[in-house]
């Protein structure tokens, strides 16, 4: 079946630190993959996505890359913000079922000034 | 454009009370809807899905239930709470990949 492994958190950085969440994913096909976004207290949004290998999401300074090679789409940003502060999901849509999204656990990310 | 609309934001309600639960679409036609729970610290769990009116996978066996009497409405429904009922509840829809959230709502059962 389709899964999704995540880097275990909780994640601390320093303002200003560079950031990477790991994802690699188990799935048939050409799955769509993507990376959501939770604030305290609120639903998931949309960070970035990647729909074939080799492509790269990009979105408020964070980018992940499709690889299909390594079944990977490792979450980066070169400068966090305390704003960062969230959770993160990684995700993957397999596009074979209308079950669809399936989400890793999510990684808490805290930024400290 | 599209938008989801949950309500309430915040409930508290005593064990063995019924749970109520709506979520509306607007925007779109025949979307896939889902309701996921999500414990404290904890990732999404997917509870319900639907494809059309009237179409309801379940996913994991509870005392929830969902259903869709219209296109774009979704309904949580429970007659009788647990305590283990406790979360928050997240209604999203989709058709074509990604998926759009709500609000979410925060279940409190005391």
């Amino acid at each position: 079946g389709n899964s999704v492994t995540q880097m275990e958190g909780p994640v601390t950085l320093s303002e200003e630190a560079f950031l990477t969440i790991n994802c690699t994913y188990t799935a048939t096909g050409y799955p769509s993959l993507f990376w959501y976004v939770q604030y305290p207290g609120e639903g998931l949004q949309l960070l970035l996505k990647a729909t074939k290998a080799d492509d790269k999401g990009s979105n408020k300074g964070f980018e992940a890359t499709y690889r299909k090679e390594t079944t990977s789409f490792h979450l980066e940003k070169g400068s966090v913000q305390v704003s960062d502060s969230a959770v993160y999901f990684c995700a993957l849509n397999p596009l074979n079922s209308a079950r669809q999204l399936t989400f890793g656990s999510g990684t808490q990310l805290t930024v400290l000034p | 454009s599209q938008t989801i609309h949950q309500w309430p934001a915040t409930l508290v309600q005593p064990v063995g009370s019924p749970l109520s639960l709506e979520c509306t679409v607007e925007g779109t036609s025949n979307p896939n809807l889902y309701w996921y729970r999500q414990a404290a610290g904890r990732g999404l769990q997917l509870l319900f899905y639907s494809v059309g009116i009237g179409q309801i996978s379940s996913e994991v066996p509870q005392n929830l239930s969902a259903s869709r009497p219209q296109d774009r409405q979704f309904i949580l429904s429970s007659k009788k709470l647990l305590l283990s009922d406790s979360g928050f509840y997240l209604c999203a829809w989709s058709t074509r990949g990604e998926a759009f959230f709500g609000q979410g709502t925060r279940l409190t059962v005391v």
